[in-house]
């Protein structure tokens, strides 16, 4: 295990289809996070999960959007009736959480998903 | 919530020059600042960081200073070279409640080298 996995690395869907995407982090990791970037943008944050439980989603994030990490391993985000304006870049991360500190090498970044919606 | 600022959005330098990115931060409680290097079409890739009880840290040809009276802090690049062309992010630490070590990220600073 060497790194964060995402598939599909590109995904073309029309408008109003549902999209799924994984993410395997790094096996020993405890945190998973998904993250969202658009051209000339920093990643936004949209959610992470520490083992299984998700404990935190941002309030900018549509009804439309879910994610789970039903076994504290690999992630799901699925995107309900996508619209054009969730074409991006979906960036999944991982970090190790111990007592209470993050190990001083922060995220390890997947490769990341490219969505466009047509 | 922490909010990040990086300024320039875009910097150009020739080859040799030092090249420097500031962010700012509103959170005072924050504690880890870590910069990313993103290519283009690749994942951001971490490539130095400082925790708030440190004021400076270097790594051969890059630096990081922080400044946590003002909430800056800055990503020193000297001896520029082409291949430091790319997209740089900074990042805060969240350092209380459930969004603990969570990261919000800069808008970026694309850096050309001109050889």
């Amino acid at each position: 295990d060497t790194g964060v996995s995402q598939d599909p690395r590109h995904k073309i869907t029309k408008r109003g289809q549902n999209v799924t995407f994984r993410c395997d982090p790094i096996s020993e990791h405890n945190r998973l996070y998904w993250y969202r970037q658009t051209l000339g943008q920093g990643p936004e944050f949209l959610t992470y999960f520490q083992n299984e439980a998700q404990l935190e989603k941002s309030r900018l994030l549509s009804d439309r959007f879910s994610a789970e990490r039903p076994k504290g391993s690999f992630s799901t985000l699925e995107i309900q009736r996508t619209e054009q304006g969730d074409s991006a870049m979906y960036l999944c991360a991982s970090s190790l959480m111990l007592w209470a500190e993050v190990r001083e090498n922060g995220y390890t970044f997947g490769s990341g998903t490219r969505l466009t919606v047509v | 919530g922490e909010n990040v600022e990086q300024h320039p959005s875009t910097l150009s330098v020739q080859e040799g020059d030092s090249a420097v990115i500031k962010c700012t931060y509103s959170d005072s409680a924050s504690n880890y600042f870590p910069w990313y290097k993103q290519e283009l079409g690749k994942r951001p890739q971490l490539i130095i960081d400082i925790r708030s009880n440190v004021g400076e840290k270097k790594d051969q040809r890059i630096a990081v200073t922080l400044n946590k009276t003002a909430k800056h802090f800055s990503l020193h690049i000297t001896e520029t070279q082409p291949e430091d062309s790319a997209v740089y992010f900074c990042a805060a630490r969240n350092a209380g409640g459930t969004s603990y070590g969570k990261l919000t990220f800069g808008q970026g600073t694309i850096l050309t080298v001109h050889p």
